[in-house]
């Protein structure tokens, strides 16, 4: 089955306790992104990668670092959490074409609902 | 920059109504997409129906289909025949398809729909 898959789906955890969220596709998508939803807000970019070794800043990315070694996996690592990045998380990825970046439907995975106490 | 715009916070429907979700945006790019996105209470963010901008057809899946009017920068979802599972919160979103975005989706705030027996 094609899929976003996501880890751990629930987090709660201490201010400055570094923690990872995994991401994995198996659809061989280039394009892999990360948004965190906040009530108000809705879906905010955070990063994303257009393709292995690839990454830039989205529009929240102050906080956070992700990398991409391999094409299926896009983790993201808060390495000192704060209560402000107490959020919803969603990975997601989609297919590019040519040159252009995430042209193609983007396809979410189930989210991550993590706390910072 | 983008924006998009869901003025209905909320909107309610009885079970084999039709229903319009309103959405507009405002972009001077020529080259974009649009998206529905449904989230029911799962947290899952789920495609529902995608707009080419260059195309001029609305885009229809089974009972969703959009009506898309480029000049007034609206796109509007009409659900039909209502179903008990279509209440979620709604989330309309652009993508540009040129230039820095990079795959960014831009969201709307959403809007919650139920859908009563």
């Amino acid at each position: 089955e094609a899929q976003v898959t996501q880890n751990p789906r629930y987090l709660i955890t201490v201010t400055g306790k570094k923690l990872t969220v995994t991401c994995s596709q198996n659809m061989n998508h280039e394009y892999m992104s990360w948004y965190r939803q906040d009530p108000g807000l809705g879906l905010r970019q955070i990063y994303y990668s257009m393709n292995v070794e690839v990454t830039d800043k989205g529009d929240v990315p102050e906080g956070y670092k992700v990398s991409r070694k391999e094409k299926r996996n896009f983790p993201l690592i808060l390495e000192s959490p704060s209560p402000n990045q107490t959020s919803l998380y969603f990975c997601a990825s989609s297919f590019r074409q040519g040159r252009r970046a995430g042209t193609d439907t983007q396809y979410f995975g189930p989210g991550t609902r993590l706390t910072v106490l | 920059a983008q924006t998009v715009t869901q003025s209905q916070p909320e909107m309610s429907v009885q079970e084999a109504e039709t229903v319009t979700l309103s959405c507009t945006y405002d972009t001077s790019e020529n080259n974009y997409y649009l998206f529905w996105y449904k989230q029911p209470p799962s947290r899952q963010m789920i495609l529902v129906i995608r707009q080419e901008a260059y195309k001029q057809q609305n885009a229809t899946e089974n009972r969703f289909s959009v009506n898309f009017q480029k000049a007034a920068k609206s796109f509007s979802l009409k659900i039909s025949d209502s179903q008990l599972g279509d209440t979620a919160m709604y989330f309309c979103a652009f993508m540009m398809l040129d230039g820095g975005s990079q795959g960014n989706l831009i969201f709307g705030k959403g809007t919650k729909l139920s859908v009563k027996p």
